[in-house]
């Protein structure tokens, strides 16, 4: 089936600090990968996407790459601030499902 | 222009009553999604709208929930009877044929008691 693993959270991190949010997945296609935020009281806002493999998707200081391989998406950040505090969402779509497959969320708190 | 919208932002029922979440997408998007965020898990879809008709219901949890979209503009997901177990964060998401990205809704807190 199509199911998406992320590290449970919440993370709690340093302001400066450095950032990573494993996602795996696993996929009956060739999938398109996403990463969603959720800041306090707002909506689901796209952060990046990577389309086939080895391709970095990147957005706001944030990269993930693609790896078919090892079947990750992990997301990173070199240097983290407090406005970077929420619910990050892993998330992968199959080409001809149009629906998304989302992880669970991991709730990263930046503190000063 | 407006992103999409949906109401109410939360709503506090108690099990047995009836609750009509309400969902406007983007103008023009002909796929709208609802999903939903049961406890703190994953997101979880629920159904699949091209235009009026519904593409895809898989994800609907039993005969309790009805999704509408009369007109293939705005889309209504009615709860009746709500239990328990409905409580979660209702999100609709709307992207255009072909489209790659969807984009989302802030949602609805659905609280059951």
């Amino acid at each position: 089936g199509n199911s998406v693993t992320q590290m449970e959270g919440p993370v709690t991190l340093s302001e400066e600090a450095f950032l990573t949010i494993n996602c795996t997945y696993t996929a009956t296609g060739y999938p398109s990968l996403f990463w969603y935020v959720q800041y306090p009281g707002e909506g689901l806002q796209l952060l990046l996407k990577a389309t086939k493999a080895d391709d970095k998707g990147s957005n706001k200081g944030f990269e993930a790459t693609y790896r078919k391989e090892t079947t990750s998406f992990h997301l990173e950040k070199g240097s983290v601030q407090v406005s970077d505090s929420a619910v990050y969402f892993c998330a992968l779509r199959l080409y001809n499902f149009n629906k998304f497959y989302f992880g669970s969320g991991t709730k990263l708190n930046v503190k000063p | 222009e407006a992103g999409v919208t949906q109401f109410p932002s939360h709503s506090v029922i108690e099990k047995g009553q009836t609750v009509t979440l309400r969902c406007d997408p983007i103008s023009g998007h002909d796929n709208l999604y609802w999903y939903r965020r049961v406890m703190g898990k994953e997101i979880k879809f629920l159904l699949h709208f091209v235009k009026e008709s519904k593409q895809d219901e898989s994800g609907m949890p039993n005969n309790r929930f009805l999704a509408e979209r009369t007109g293939g503009t705005y889309s209504t997901l009615k709860v009746q009877p709500a239990e328990l177990e409905d409580s979660g964060v209702y999100f609709c998401a709307s992207s255009q044929t072909g489209g790659i990205e969807a984009f989302f809704g802030q949602g609805t807190r659905l609280t059951v008691v």
